[in-house]
């Protein structure tokens, strides 16, 4: 089955802080990567998404570096807010009749103020 | 608030027993997701389904079965529960089938199978 591994599993950064989240995906037939931001209790919801042909993908705090070649991308949190303390999932959508997504395993980030 | 819309959100039931999930999607949406999120295993994708017709299964066990109704909501069966399929259950709907974006996840049903 196509995956995505995702690391590190927890994440705990200081306020103001960078906190980087690392993705790689097998499939080289995926093309649009997202990355959902999950509260306790609350469902996924879409933070930030990339297609294969950038590199990078800014929104605020938050940015995308895609390395097609080694088929990993990442999500970077600039200036880290206690608020941004979360479970981060990134996933890949694939070509092909369905186009669900496959998720990584999820970083629990936790900003210390 | 994502508009989708499932219930129950708390669910406790016994070994062996059936249950079933429900999800109204957004306004406007055609399809629906169902995932199993749990502790271990993250997001699990289990079955997608299109304007009542299915699309897509994944690692869905046979003693689960979904259906999405004329009205677009859509429902999972879960049957002969073990202790091993209490997890949390999200259903997300999007509006095509073949469509990159976003899906918009509901808040889930949490199973507790004793």
């Amino acid at each position: 089955q196509q995956q995505v591994k995702q690391s590190p599993q927890s994440l705990i950064v200081q306020k103001g802080g960078i906190s980087i989240i690392n993705c790689a995906y097998e499939n080289t037939a995926f093309d649009y990567f997202p990355w959902y931001q999950q509260f306790p209790g609350k469902g996924p919801a879409l933070l930030i998404a990339i297609r294969p042909d950038v590199s990078e993908k800014k929104e605020g705090r938050f940015t995308i570096s895609f390395n097609k070649s080694a088929k990993q991308f990442s999500l970077h949190i600039m200036d880290s807010q206690p608020g941004d303390s979360a479970t981060y999932f990134c996933a890949s959508q694939g070509y092909g009749s369905a186009r669900q997504l496959t998720f990584g395993s999820g970083t629990q980030l936790t900003v210390l103020p | 608030d994502s508009g989708v819309t499932q219930t129950p959100k708390h669910l406790i039931t016994a070994t062996g027993q059936r249950v079933t999930l429900r999800c109204s999607p957004r306004s406007g949406d055609l399809s629906v997701y169902w995932y199993q999120q749990s502790l271990d295993q993250g997001l699990q994708f289990l079955i997608h389904y299109y304007n009542g017709e299915e699309r897509a299964k994944g690692n869905i066990l046979e003693r689960f079965s979904a259906q999405q109704f004329p009205d677009l909501h859509s429902e999972l069966n879960l049957s002969s529960l073990e202790l091993g399929d209490s997890a949390l259950y999200f259903c997300a709907s999007s509006v095509g089938a073949r469509d990159t974006g976003e899906l918009f996840f509901g808040e889930g049903s949490r199973l507790t199978v004793l």
